[in-house]
């Protein structure tokens, strides 16, 4: 089953808009929580990540925000821009299985102009 | 610098045959990953090595087998394909003292058709 769960499956924002994607998890050994991008015909390339002792990271204009209580992380892309038109997958690892990411199902932002 | 390089780019196999995709490491990396990545689906961790040995596995069937070399290189096998393994493999490097800053570095993959 999928231990990481992604939505919404695909969305559109204005250029200049805020793109949210929410991802949720049930294993609570997971401890480290990347963001990644994938272009068509691309691989995925890490955007940001975060450790569950945090409850929040930016870096430019992507934010991630965790609530460990709830078991949820988001990505926040603040100031959309037609170049982030892109599939995004939110991912999951525990220290005791180091290097294996479960990841979400993905979700397909597209930024129109 | 050449990032993760995967050798092809696109594969067609008939079922049953054999495949073999092969990886180079990003410079400096010495832990290789495989993930299958079917179409509109997230990667899925098929495994690990690292000095040379198999240190993580999916839920993967062993007619997925693979294999690194001194060169931190790495193949992946797959046997009696079955129409279902048509997909994206990628392939996934990184150095195994690294801070999680860097993560992994994808290849952008081997695309297998299986008729």
């Amino acid at each position: 089953q999928q231990q990481v769960k992604q939505s919404p499956q695909s969305l559109i924002v204005q250029k200049g808009g805020i793109s949210i994607i929410n991802c949720a998890y049930e294993n609570t050994a997971f401890d480290y929580f990347p963001w990644y991008q994938q272009f068509p015909g691309k691989g995925p390339a890490l955007l940001i990540a975060i450790r569950p002792d945090v409850s929040e990271k930016k870096e430019g204009r992507f934010t991630i925000s965790f609530n460990k209580s709830a078991k949820q992380f988001s990505l926040h892309i603040m100031d959309s821009q037609p170049g982030d038109s892109a599939t995004y997958f939110c991912a999951a690892s525990s220290g005791d299985s180091w290097g294996k990411l479960q990841f979400g199902a993905g979700t397909q932002v597209v930024v129109t102009p | 610098d050449a990032g993760v390089t995967q050798s092809p780019t696109h594969l067609i196999k008939t079922r049953g045959q054999q495949v073999t995709l092969r990886c180079s490491p990003k410079s400096g990396h010495d832990t290789v990953s495989w993930y299958q990545q079917a179409l509109g689906q997230g990667p899925q961790f098929i495994f690990q090595y690292y000095e040379e040995e198999e240190r993580q596995r999916g839920n993967f069937p062993d007619r997925f087998s693979g294999h690194q070399f001194p060169n931190y290189s790495s193949e992946l096998n797959v046997n009696a394909l079955l129409l279902g393994d048509s997909a994206l493999y990628l392939c996934a490097s990184r150095a195994a003292g690294q801070g999680d800053r860097y993560g992994y570095t994808f290849g952008s993959g081997t695309r297998l058709t299986v008729v």
